[in-house]
């Protein structure tokens, strides 16, 4: 296994158009977090799942954004109808239930224009 | 409300110099601390975390970190930088709910100069 992979790590849209981010965590975890980065700013809690069950979003995910793991394996994240706020880096983390250590994922560029 | 205070965004030093790199949190009871690097384009990696065992934390690349409650801080050091260290660094919190998610702070870019 070699870690958090997300996928793709670049990704330049149109204003207006939806994209997809997904990730795939480290096999044995049953956690995944998604996190947002600005430029020049640490990276903010979005949401997490436990399993297939999303647990907590943050009130910075707005109605544009939806993230599912059906399966409770991969996760993805949809932004519907992006907005130039939107462009950051989308980062996946994963880890154990019990353990405080997560994993990151080299993360989704997405930029906006 | 938890929240993590990275004290300059900047910081520059000499190869072999000693590196401290500055992190105040505030929290309502004792949080878990962590400290995470990131290099360009990249995503973050552990370098260490305090979860109330030792204050005194060692971490991977000869990087360390003191718990002080009295002073809400959780400072990281080394003794000798490297031009390898050149990267950013970031600070994190969590509670100690089951969520065991991480607010960060805005981060410190280290410059090590030859």
């Amino acid at each position: 296994d070699t870690g958090v992979s997300q996928d793709p790590r670049h990704k330049i849209t149109k204003r207006g158009q939806n994209v997809t981010f997904r990730c795939d965590p480290i096999s044995e975890h049953n956690r995944l977090y998604w996190y947002r980065q600005t430029l020049g700013q640490g990276p903010e809690f979005l949401t997490y799942f436990q399993n297939e069950a999303q647990l907590e979003k943050s009130r910075l995910l707005s109605d544009r954004f939806s993230a599912e793991r059906p399966k409770g394996s991969f996760s993805t994240l949809e932004i519907q109808r992006t907005e130039q706020g939107d462009s950051a880096m989308y980062l996946c983390a994963s880890s154990l239930a019990d353990n405080t250590e997560a994993f990151f994922g080299q993360g989704t560029r997405l930029t906006v224009v | 409300a938890q929240s993590v205070t990275q004290l300059g965004s900047h910081v520059s030093v000499s190869e072999g110099a000693l590196v401290l790199l500055r992190c105040n949190y505030s929290s309502s009871v004792p949080p878990y601390l962590f400290w995470y690097v990131q290099y360009p384009n990249q995503g973050l990696q552990l370098l260490l975390k305090y979860t109330s065992a030792a204050t005194l934390v060692k971490g991977i690349n000869g990087f360390e970190a003191e718990f002080k409650k009295s002073e809400t801080s959780f400072h990281l050091t080394k003794p000798s930088a490297h031009m390898s260290d050149a990267a950013e660094y970031f600070c994190a919190v969590s509670g100690r709910d089951s969520s065991y998610k991480l607010i960060f702070g805005s981060g410190t870019r280290l410059l090590v100069r030859p």
